[in-house]
């Protein structure tokens, strides 16, 4: 079972700045099989990326994802209040299908 | 518009049984895989399963296999999430999500159920 591993746990950034959160695959996967999605408190997750850096409809475009093989980077490049939030990523492709623990983006 | 709308919240005892639903609708709710998620406490999301509700077409979680059943009704347009005999640890928020690309047996979660809170204490 391949198991991802995101970092850091919590990130504490202001409104304005760039927010790099990493997802690790304990081995290679296709580029084609990773997700992203935003979890606010009280909310149901919301899709941001898909195929590792295919933006969801309706997702602006300060959100991008990156990466191939076993390191694959979600950006924000300009944090606004309303991204504050736990961000997941998730494997598809593999079975079982499998979700990172989570990065916690928080206000400084 | 697509929408899926799960049960409302439950609190059981433990040993008890219980079955969740969720409705789809404005899309072909059977040709697109649906997903059930579990999300403990205070902690991260966990994928338990699919089903695809064309022909049901089921899919496990070996961490959830034996422990829950996934089935759907195509009719209703519902899948649904049981439990033969709760424990105090299945409490969690459980969470049903449409599965893309669609008719493919992975992928990513494009629309998600509200969430139904399972509560199992004594």
């Amino acid at each position: 079972e391949i198991v991802l591993t995101q970092s850091p746990g919590t990130l504490s950034l202001s409104p304005g700045e760039r927010a790099t959160l990493s997802c690790r695959a304990s081995q290679s996967v296709s580029s084609s099989s990773l997700a992203w999605y935003q979890q606010r408190p009280g909310q149901a997750p919301r899709l941001l990326i898909y195929g590792a850096s295919s933006r969801a409809t309706g997702i602006p475009e300060r959100f991008s994802g990156s990466g191939s093989g076993t390191d694959f980077t979600l950006t924000i490049s300009r944090l606004e209040p309303e991204d504050f939030a736990v961000y997941y990523c998730q494997l598809y492709g593999y079975s079982p299908g499998t979700f990172g623990q989570g990065t916690k983006l928080e206000i400084k | 518009e697509v929408q899926l709308v799960q049960s409302g919240a439950e609190v059981k005892q433990p040993g008890e049984s219980l079955k969740i639903s969720c409705k789809g609708s404005g899309y072909s709710f059977t040709t697109y895989w649906i997903g059930w998620v579990r999300q403990m406490p205070g902690k991260g999301l966990e994928w338990m399963g699919i089903i695809y509700p064309g022909d049901s077409d089921t899919r496990y979680s070996p961490s959830f296999q034996g422990l829950v059943t996934i089935s759907a009704d195509k009719s209703l347009s519902t899948a649904y999430l049981q439990w033969s005999s709760l424990k105090a640890s299945d409490t969690a928020m459980y969470y049903c999500a449409r599965q893309l690309p669609q008719g493919d047996s992975s992928g990513w979660y494009d629309y998600w159920g509200q969430g139904t809170l399972v509560t199992v204490s004594s």
